[in-house]
């Protein structure tokens, strides 16, 4: 089963804008982290936010996360055709390394 | 690059029949999970191996079954094949249990006919 729902499910924007998308969970986490996934292969880890953090930066990438709403949210600022990609939150939570992934948001950036 | 890789990249099979799938995992990693994402959806967890042992399993029959060698390689076999398996199956490693970040590798594509 699907720990995480993300909406939008889809998003366009133009190259130079910023993207917003979020992801709501359910049961309580150790840490919540964003994958980046091109074309259907593999994953790639983007950025980890721990339980008792409220705000991580990593380059273009910002991310919030509202425990009391079980909810977080990535910005990706500035982004650029590469961007283009489906991106997953995951939780991990319990005594192994048991991650649960979202449902995903397809974004695509228009050049 | 992770330097996680997984063979086949591409397998088709008939309902019925059994595959089994390879994961090479990142030197120094002694962890690995299995996953399966399906068109269209985020990746379910199968199970995860660490030191040979199954450390966890997910919501998945027992038909689906792994091995973590003694140099942390790992396989992902399922039997009697059924339409639904048919989904993208990506292997992850890391370094230890307490690690909170997995690496993937770049995943076999099954296709169940």
């Amino acid at each position: 089963s699907q720990q995480g729902e993300e909406d939008p499910q889809a998003l366009s924007i133009q190259e130079g804008e910023n993207a917003t998308m979020n992801c709501s969970y359910k049961t309580s986490i150790n840490n919540l982290q964003w994958y980046r996934q091109n074309s259907g292969r593999g994953l790639v880890h983007l950025i980890l936010i721990r339980s008792n953090e409220r705000e991580k930066h990593s380059g273009r990438l910002r991310v919030t996360l509202d425990t009391s709403k079980k909810s977080s949210s990535l910005l990706i600022t500035a982004s650029r055709a590469a961007d283009t990609a489906s991106y997953f939150c995951a939780t991990l939570s319990g005594g192994y390394q048991k991650v649960t992934f979202g449902t995903g948001t397809k974004l695509q950036v228009i050049p | 690059e992770t330097g996680v890789t997984q063979s086949p990249t591409h397998l088709i099979k008939t309902r019925g029949q059994q595959v089994t799938l390879r994961c090479s995992s990142q030197s120094g990693h002694n962890t690995v999970s299995w996953y399966q994402q399906a068109l269209g959806q985020g990746p379910q967890f199968i199970f995860q191996y660490y030191r040979e042992e199954e450390n966890g399993r997910g919501n998945f029959p027992p038909r689906f079954s792994g091995l973590q060698f003694p140099n942390y390689s790992s396989e992902l076999n399922v039997n009697a094949l059924e339409l639904d398996d048919s989904a993208l199956y990506l292997c992850a490693s890391s370094p230890g249990l307490g690690s909170e970040t997995q690496y993937f590798g770049p995943g076999t594509r099954l296709l169940v006919l």
